[in-house]
């Protein structure tokens, strides 16, 4: 079945740098656009990245934009964050989502890990 | 941006009630709209998408209805396992905005 485990949150200091991995399992990596989706705590779902199947096209909200950097590795079945300049209010939990279908529906989740960003 | 409006933010519900939830688009979404189940501490889970249709593996107490700006989520009978906090999202567009979250609570 299809898995997503989620991995590298923690504690960093306010402009600090972070990167986290989400290992997949059970599917085809490569034939699927990927998600970094954010929840801060008592807050709702929020966009953080996006990445096209190959890796060519990315996608961020402004929140992010020029901070945040979403890749993968298809021949290690493994999706990045890569996150730097991180601020208070980028601290949430961090879910990997699989999007079945180039933008239709987020169909597999994974738990995801935890961030926070303290001075 | 198309921004996403649930109604309400929280509600009070007993086991057996039939609990809807509102879903209204800033702008037209066709059927453009998913619903997700988050439980804290759980990968958040996909219950609908095209606004009706129900994901596989989802019970059929769960059911979605809607198109262009106005959408609703319905439990028929809700369960001990339904409280948690409901979502819209819109992909209509790229980075399709979700809804603020509707919690469903213990009456």
């Amino acid at each position: 079945q299809v898995q997503l485990m989620e991995s590298g949150g923690g504690l960093v200091k306010t402009g600090g740098s972070l990167r986290l991995s989400c290992a997949a399992s059970g599917f085809t990596f490569s034939d699927y656009f990927m998600a970094w989706i954010r929840q801060a705590p008592g807050k709702g779902l929020e966009w953080v990245s996006y990445i096209s199947s190959g890796g060519t096209n990315r996608y961020y909200p402004d929140s992010v934009k020029g901070r945040f950097t979403i890749s993968r590795d298809n021949a290690k079945n493994s999706l990045y964050l890569q996150m730097n300049s991180l601020r208070a209010e980028d601290t949430a939990v961090y879910f990997c989502a699989r999007d079945f279908n180039s933008g239709s529906r987020l169909d597999s989740w994974g738990q995801g890990t935890l961030v926070t960003v303290s001075s | 941006d198309i921004q996403m409006t649930q109604s309400p933010s929280s509600l009070s519900a007993s086991v057996g009630d039939r609990v809807t939830i509102t879903c209204r688009a800033s702008e037209s979404i066709d059927n453009y709209l998913n619903w997700y189940q988050v439980k804290p501490g759980k990968a958040p889970k996909l219950l609908i998408y095209a606004a009706s249709t129900l994901q596989s593996g989802v019970p059929s107490r769960f059911s979605g209805a809607g198109s262009g700006t106005d959408f609703t989520l319905t439990i028929g009978s809700l369960r001990p396992e339904d409280f948690a906090t409901y979502y819209c999202q819109q992909v209509y567009t790229t980075l399709g905005a979700f809804g603020q979250g509707t919690k469903v609570e213990v009456k």
